[in-house]
């Protein structure tokens, strides 16, 4: 059965500061990854989608790797600003059975 | 397009009564899937569906039931609400039945409900 752990739970970091959020999962059948974004109270919003072949995406200030026969992920935020606090989601698709699992999140704080 | 739509926002019940959350999706996307999240217990599948007339269980489908009798459309039905389904759910759509390395879930914004 997939499972998917991130580490850590929680960070606060101060303004500018470089981080990056972790992601594990225990079955490397798996399509892709993404990573997710959640304002409190709000939906989630796709950041990176990585697909099992490749072995890492960027967008903006956001790049996240994979590296699937160890089964982990990196998300690396550069220069993180107060805005980037929320709550950071990894998800896995996996080829055996086609549903999406997700692990239970990292809540960021970014403290100006 | 709208993407995915959920309604209502917020919904507040007393135990034992029924009521359905709504979810559409413009994207004519195959596949459509309900999940709930829970404070320390992540996002869990509750039921998904490949296609119109296809549904499935998911994780903890106890206490719900869904049909899919468009493409659109995939609304998930509270039998009986207890306490324990308070809870935050999401309806997501992805593009095709069995998923790929470029299918990308699209997540509606979530409706709130309470059940007191």
């Amino acid at each position: 059965k997939q499972e998917v752990t991130q580490i850590p739970a929680a960070l606060s970091v101060p303004e500018g500061e470089n981080l990056v959020l972790n992601c594990s999962f225990t079955d490397s059948a798996i399509y892709n990854l993404q990573w997710f974004r959640q304002d409190p109270g709000k939906g989630l919003t796709s950041l990176l989608l990585i697909q099992s072949s490749q072995r890492e995406q960027t967008s903006g200030r956001l790049n996240a790797s994979l590296d699937k026969s160890s089964g982990r992920s990196t998300l690396y935020i550069a220069a993180s600003q107060p805005g980037d606090s929320a709550t950071y989601l990894c998800a896995v698709s996996s080829s055996n059975t086609g549903k999406l699992i997700f692990g239970q999140g990292t809540t960021l704080q970014v403290k100006p | 397009n709208a993407g995915v739509t959920q309604t209502p926002k917020f919904q507040v019940l007393k135990t034992g009564q029924s009521m359905t959350l709504q979810c559409a999706q413009d994207m004519n996307h195959e596949y459509m899937s309900w999940y709930r999240q829970d404070p320390g217990m992540g996002l869990r599948l509750i039921h998904y569906s490949v296609g119109a007339g296809i549904t499935d269980q998911g994780e903890v489908p106890n206490g719900y039931n869904v049909s899919r009798s468009t493409t659109e459309d995939f609304p998930l039905r509270l039998l009986s609400a207890a306490p324990s389904q308070t809870s935050v759910y999401f309806c997501a759509s992805r593009l095709s039945a069995a998923g790929g390395p470029r299918d990308t879930q699209y997540f509606g914004p979530g409706t709130r409900l309470t059940v007191l």
